[in-house]
């Protein structure tokens, strides 16, 4: 089945600065490539997702990158602000099944 | 918006016991899932039903069963709790079939096995 690590396992910034955050999976077969922020005590939540055909998509101060070659993808987050600081996991699928990595927390320091 | 509604937000079992933890969706989606988190392990997907009385087991399905009657309602039971399965549940939906779609969390059941 699909395998997917994530580092850093932590990652503090200074308010201002960009944060990424890398994944590598394992399946070729895979080809949707979420991400889920998760603040603390509440519920996972697509913040963005990026799919086989495409390089890179942005959404405001976040973007995402895909090299299927390589098979990773990597969460660019920029200007980043205390609202940030969460638990982000990226996540890898080729079926209904998404398998997700064991996450990333973010602090982001005002 | 999309609901997803699991119906404790915790629960304390004595080991042995039966658990049954129950999730239900507003939104008519096809898929359903019951995941597990543990601090430094991420998400693991226990068990995933793409249809009423439909079934898949997933990476952890070991001392679970499932069952899904109607489409909204999708129920992970612990045939007998264990101290190792407490952590906190997650259940989530889908609209529909195939690939790459937004899933939709519950807030949670954090379960404590005694």
């Amino acid at each position: 089945g699909e395998n997917v690590e994530q580092h850093p396992s932590t990652l503090s910034v200074q308010e201002g600065d960009s944060a990424v955050i890398k994944c590598t999976y394992s399946d070729s077969a895979s080809n949707y490539f979420p991400w889920y922020k998760q603040e603390l005590g509440k519920r996972p939540q697509l913040i963005i997702d990026i799919r086989s055909n495409v390089g890179e998509k942005k959404d405001q101060r976040i973007a995402v990158t895909l090299n299927k070659t390589a098979k990773h993808f990597s969460l660019h987050i920029t200007e980043t602000q205390p609202e940030d600081s969460a638990v982000y996991f990226c996540a890898a699928s080729g079926s209904y099944q998404l398998t997700f990595g064991k996450g990333t927390k973010l602090s982001v320091i005002p | 918006d999309v609901k997803v509604t699991q119906s404790s937000r915790y629960l304390v079992k004595r080991t042995g016991e039966k658990v049954f933890l129950e999730c239900v969706q507003d939104m008519d989606h096809e898929n359903m899932f019951w995941y597990r988190q543990d601090p430094g392990l991420g998400l693991r997907l226990i068990y995933f039903s793409y249809d009423v009385k439909m079934k898949e087991k997933g990476d952890i399905p070991e001392g679970y069963s499932v069952s899904r009657e109607k489409k909204e309602r999708f129920s992970l039971i612990l045939e007998s709790a264990s101290t190792n399965q407490t952590s906190m549940y997650l259940c989530a939906s889908s609209l529909s079939g195939g690939q790459g779609e937004k899933l939709f969390f519950g807030s949670g059941t954090q379960l404590s096995v005694l």
